[in-house]
């Protein structure tokens, strides 16, 4: 299993809509959860960090499911400007090695 | 602060020749990480470094040599540059608190922008 894996997409959804995605994480000892955000040709910016109890912050919500190893993160009523690609870092525990996912894509039509 | 700085932005290099990418952080952070993105692709981690002194191997690290002699800056090294390295080149750096299990978040510089031909 890949120590991070997200489906890359592309997520097709008109404004409006409501979208989730998805991070499973293989290594069960981590404690730090991160969504980042990437535009075309640009740097990752952090998004949201996703806490035990979930976190939410306007239209984005990030949720930590231990038990299945997952995090998530929900758009609602999505805007063209959120169109970028979605990455999420679980950092282990023990080391500085931090793996992305290979990023989700997320296309907001008009 | 600057945060991170990232030179230069754009590089194109023939087979063959060696290149420094250089990449300084202010914020006195301990975690320093370089990372390359092809085209429609993720991040890789080529090399990460979490502390002055202190280099080790991440997914992708052949063709590439690192340093870390201060807290501040993390040059990457590529010796006999190959088409394959073509790519995006992101340094980043964060931290861990001291005694904690927990990471901060990363920052990232702008990128450099190789081609080899």
């Amino acid at each position: 299993r890949k120590e991070v894996e997200q489906d890359p997409g592309p997520f097709n959804v008109p404004e409006g809509a409501t979208v989730a995605f998805n991070c499973t994480y293989s290594n069960s000892a981590s404690q730090s959860f991160f969504w980042y955000r990437q535009d075309c040709r640009k740097e990752p910016k952090l998004l949201m960090s996703v806490y035990s109890s979930g976190n939410e912050d306007g239209r984005f919500t990030a949720q930590l499911n231990r038990a299945s190893q997952y995090i998530s993160l929900l758009i609602r009523d999505s805007k063209l400007s959120d169109s970028a690609t979605y990455l999420c870092v679980v950092p282990p525990s023990n080391t500085g090695k931090l793996i992305f996912g290979q990023g989700t894509t997320l296309q907001v039509k008009p | 602060n600057a945060g991170v700085t990232q030179t230069p932005k754009f590089r194109i290099l023939k087979i063959g020749q060696s290149m420094t990418l250089q990449c300084t952080q202010d914020m006195n952070h301990n975690y320093m990480y370089w990372y390359r993105q092809d085209p429609g692709m993720g991040l890789k981690l080529i090399y990460y470094s979490v502390g002055a002194g202190i280099t080790d191997k991440g997914e992708v690290p052949n063709g590439y040599n690192v340093s870390r002699s201060t807290t501040e800056d993390f040059p990457l090294r590529l010796e006999l540059a190959a088409p394959s390295q073509t790519s995006v080149y992101f340094c980043a750096s964060g931290g861990r608190a001291v005694g904690s299990s927990s990471y901060n978040e990363q920052f990232f510089g702008p990128g450099t922008r190789l081609t080899v031909l």
